[in-house]
């Protein structure tokens, strides 16, 4: 059962746009979410976190919603950069250092 | 910050050969995790550790084992590579609540098996 779910494989954009990237989770007992950007041949590096106790983080360019009675987050990229172009991961855990529970990945790419 | 070194970037090797991943933390970080990452599977979590000595198996742990016999080392073991170990493997730390949370990553390491 996947716990973490992302339903798009990839998305195309345009630069200067707006990316949405969208992740649904099952487990309520999730309470901390964290994206992560991954370029190829690299590790993930992490990007941007939101506690459940809260419904926004904003980070830059980068800003996570976090639905939590829709158990769904997304991450808003504005604007959108050749740079941006990469695999973002959705990630989650019920905190305490318990290792993360991922989905499988949005081939986001920018397109000039 | 914090720096996650995973010693070989790639390798090949052949099937029924023993093959050591090695991973060194410089935070003094208690949690390290070993994942791999596949087209279309995401990242799976293979074993991970809380401290020295002590080990968990992840979502994946057939034809794997790790040995934390110091804080700062965590190693992945394939006992008998088989062509389906084929894949990226990474290795991570984390502080838990005091670091956030946040997993950090090491660069990873490529293996293929022939």
């Amino acid at each position: 059962d996947q716990q973490v779910k992302q339903n798009s494989p990839s998305l195309s954009v345009q630069e200067g746009r707006i990316s949405i990237l969208n992740c649904d989770y099952t487990n309520s007992m999730f309470d901390y979410f964290l994206w992560y950007k991954k370029y190829p041949a690299e590790g993930p590096t992490f990007l941007i976190s939101i506690s459940s106790i809260k419904d926004k983080n904003e980070d830059g360019r980068f800003t996570v919603f976090l639905n939590k009675s829709a158990k769904h987050l997304s991450l808003h990229i504005v604007p959108s950069q050749p740079g941006d172009s990469a695999v973002y991961f959705c990630a989650a855990t019920p905190g305490g250092g318990d290792g993360l529970t991922f989905g499988k990945g949005t081939h986001l790419i920018i397109q000039p | 910050d914090v720096k996650v070194t995973q010693s070989s970037r790639y390798l090949v090797k052949r099937t029924g050969e023993k093959v050591f991943l090695e991973c060194v933390q410089d935070m003094d970080h208690e949690n390290m995790f070993w994942y791999r990452q596949d087209p279309g599977l995401g990242l799976r979590l293979i074993y991970f550790s809380y401290d020295v000595k002590m080990k968990e198996k992840g979502d994946i742990p057939e034809g794997y084992s790790v040995s934390r016999e110091k804080k700062e080392r965590f190693s992945l073991i394939l006992e008998s590579a088989s062509t389906n170990q084929t894949s990226m493997y990474l290795c991570a730390t984390t502080g838990g609540l005091s670091s956030g949370n946040t997993i950090y990553f090491g660069e990873g390491s490529w293996l293929t098996v022939v």
